[in-house]
């Protein structure tokens, strides 16, 4: 139990174009999501905390404008980056917190999705 | 504010020899501590977590962690290395103030070697 994938795996696009990644918990509800992301040998970064029918909360130096989140039912949350640039090639990681559980409880992970804009 | 440091960014450890990994926390209340693993290219695995009950944890694939709260460390070991060990390794931590927001470390790259 407590799946949680992400699509697309791996995307290429052009610079200026927008790219829309998908978060699913497959066999539970989620009331809150995160996005991160890493960089090459890097640890992850949080970007943002998606509540389900709520705006995003981000973290501080990250762009609300270039990276939307949506998070409109309790089994999926998109991460859009608009406009892509090259210096947002990355490896997008999408997490998942059960409904319920209050806080600490444990987050479970997507696969992940490596952008690269050209 | 919390804060983990993962000190030593490559470990290499022989097949069979004790893998230890180390882990020191900052945190202003009491911590919820993770140990994460990741393959090339893909997400992250939960090995285990510490939540405040057993200060020895017990987590899959034979990885333990002991919390010492007057170190303020959570260490992983396992006892005898095995090659398909190799990966990436995250210590994590949140705490009540943070919600359930994870802070992670900056990694171990374990290498079993031969």
């Amino acid at each position: 139990g407590a799946v949680v994938s992400q699509h697309p795996s791996r995307v290429i696009c052009k610079s200026g174009t927008s790219v829309k990644i998908e978060c699913r918990s497959l066999d539970f509800q989620a009331t809150t999501m995160f996005w991160y992301r890493q960089f090459p040998k890097k640890s992850l970064m949080l970007m943002a905390t998606s509540n389900e029918g709520s705006k995003a909360t981000y973290e501080q130096g990250v762009e609300k404008d270039k990276f939307l989140i949506n998070h409109a039912s309790l089994t999926l949350s998109t991460l859009t980056v608009t406009s892509a640039h090259p210096e947002d090639s990355s490896f997008y990681i999408c997490s998942a917190s059960l409904a319920g559980q209050g806080l600490n409880n444990e987050q479970f992970f997507g696969p992940g999705t490596r952008l690269t804009v050209l | 504010a919390q804060s983990v440091t993962q000190l030593g960014s490559h470990v290499s450890v022989s097949e069979g020899a004790l893998v230890l990994l180390r882990c020191n926390y900052s945190s202003s209340v009491p911590p919820y501590l993770f140990w994460y693993v990741q393959y090339p290219n893909q997400g992250l695995q939960l090995l285990l977590k510490y939540t405040s009950a057993a200060t020895l944890v017990k987590g899959i694939n034979g990885f333990e962690a002991e919390f010492k709260k007057s170190e303020t460390s959570f260490h992983l070991t396992k006892p005898s290395a095995h090659m398909s060990d190799a990966a990436e390794y995250f210590c994590a931590v949140s705490g009540a103030g943070g919600g359930n927001k994870l802070t992670f470390g900056t990694g171990t790259q374990l290498k079993v070697e031969l």
